[in-house]
């Protein structure tokens, strides 16, 4: 069945270092991906999204790059700060009549003083 | 900045009552979605709402849960007969059009069965 997937479950980063967190999915046919990011409490925050005909997103401090090859993505975070610290989500928009989201299982972001 | 507000933040419940978690998603968007969290796993999809009708429910989404639209602005999630199991929290979601656009989300209702 279709999965997506982050590689680690958590991730230390000194704090003003660039955080880099990746995620793997399944199905060939996705054409739609956001990444989310959820702080203790609340719930998944849009960060970025990137669509399946473009390889790289820019925004704020963020960058989300696509490796259909592969079917791998990652969301890097520049210059991190102690308010990055959250549990990251990397999310399948799935073709469908309404599009759920598949979401994979988060990465921990740890800033390290 | 609009956003989709849940209430309550915390719903204790006894095993076998009914709980009804509200939402009310962003003004102009027109899909609803509810998703679960159970503690230390993965959101889950529930079910997907559009033009007052379900769209797709998942397989957890069984005969004990419903949703409604009761007026031009609340979501409702209703259980019917809560068990153990149901603890959770469960996210309302909303988006404004169909394709690549993203769903928003609040920030969920706690839910525990006693």
């Amino acid at each position: 069945g279709e999965s997506v997937g982050l590689h680690l479950p958590t991730l230390s980063v000194q704090e003003g270092d660039n955080s880099i967190i990746n995620c793997a999915y399944s199905n060939s046919a996705s054409d739609y991906f956001i990444w989310y990011k959820q702080e203790s409490g609340k719930g998944p925050q849009f960060i970025i999204d990137i669509r399946s005909n473009m390889d790289k997103r820019q925004g704020q401090r963020v960058t989300v790059l696509l490796n259909k090859t592969v079917k791998h993505l990652s969301l890097q975070i520049a210059a991190t700060q102690p308010g990055d610290s959250a549990v990251y989500f990397c999310a399948d928009q799935s073709r469908g009549r309404d599009d759920k989201i598949i979401f994979g299982k988060g990465t921990r972001l740890h800033i390290l003083p | 900045e609009p956003e989709v507000t849940q209430t309550p933040s915390h719903q204790v419940t006894q095993m076998g009552q009914e709980v009804i978690l509200r939402c009310v998603p962003i003004s102009n968007h027109l899909y609803f979605y509810w998703y679960r969290q159970i503690l230390g796993q993965k959101v889950e999809f529930l079910v997907s709402f559009y033009n007052n009708e379900i769209s797709e429910k998942s397989e957890i989404f069984d005969d004990q849960f419903s949703v409604e639209r009761p007026d031009g602005s609340n979501f409702t999630l209703k259980i019917r007969s809560t068990k153990l199991e149901d603890s959770a929290m469960y996210f309302c979601a909303s988006r404004k059009d169909r394709g690549s656009q993203p769903q928003h989300f609040g920030d969920g209702t706690r839910l525990s069965i006693l």
